[in-house]
């Protein structure tokens, strides 16, 4: 599986589109970017992934760049509950039988 | 909902005892996973299984081991308890083979102290 570099931390005002971003400059054409996000003592939780296009659902959107080395995730209007720990990793999208390895994530403070 | 039950949310070990961690999913999802959480550290990978009675190692699995006799229970032992292995461990579970969207779903982890 391809590595994964995001910031350690982010800051966001309420109301504000959250960026964030990731790099995954040794992703294969077969790889998908998955994102998950982590609130306070819960497990992580799915939010979005893609290949290659754009995505967007009831959560967020995922950019992903025409060369596939980094993408962003938006969250479109931040709210004081999107205050979280989230992850990007990278991973074959099916086929059983594969490592799946998270990093240490960005910590986004929502800020009132 | 895909539901991972994790069988303790909260457990006090001291060093040296055997420790059973177990994990069970309803969805009848092929693949499973143990992970560690520890501050600064992120999530890391101690053992995953494809199957039933099939493991393979993840990054970090000394002093770990783990079974899976049947397809949605998979256990994590810790054959004798250090405090270094004072953690957070969630376990993990998605289908396999069949989609284009294995997501993960996790429980709610298990912190695990050991005096």
């Amino acid at each position: 599986d391809a590595k994964t570099t995001q910031p350690t931390s982010m800051d966001c005002a309420e109301g504000r589109a959250a960026n964030l971003p990731c790099n995954h400059s040794t992703i294969s054409g077969n790889e998908y970017v998955y994102w998950y996000r982590q609130i306070h003592s819960q497990g992580p939780q799915y939010i979005i992934h893609g290949l290659k296009n754009n995505e967007t659902n009831e959560m967020a959107s995922l950019i992903i760049t025409e060369d596939r080395k980094s993408s962003t995730l938006i969250l479109p209007h931040a709210t004081l509950r999107d205050t979280a720990v989230y992850y990007c990793i990278v991973r074959v999208a099916a086929g059983g039988y594969q490592k799946v390895t998270f990093g240490t994530g960005t910590k986004l403070q929502v800020i009132p | 909902d895909v539901k991972v039950t994790q069988s303790s949310r909260y457990l006090v070990k001291r060093t040296g005892e055997k420790v059973f961690l177990e994990c069970v999913q309803d969805m009848d999802h092929e693949n499973m996973f143990w992970y560690r959480q520890d501050p600064g550290l992120g999530l890391r990978l101690i053992y995953f299984s494809y199957d039933v009675k099939m493991k393979e190692k993840g990054d970090i699995p000394e002093g770990y081991s783990v079974s899976r006799e049947k397809k949605e229970r998979f256990s994590l032992i810790l054959e004798s308890a250090s405090t270094n292995q004072t953690s957070m461990y969630l376990c993990a579970s998605s289908l396999a083979g069949v989609t284009t969207n294995e997501k993960l779903f996790f429980g709610s982890g298990t912190q695990l102290s050991v005096l």
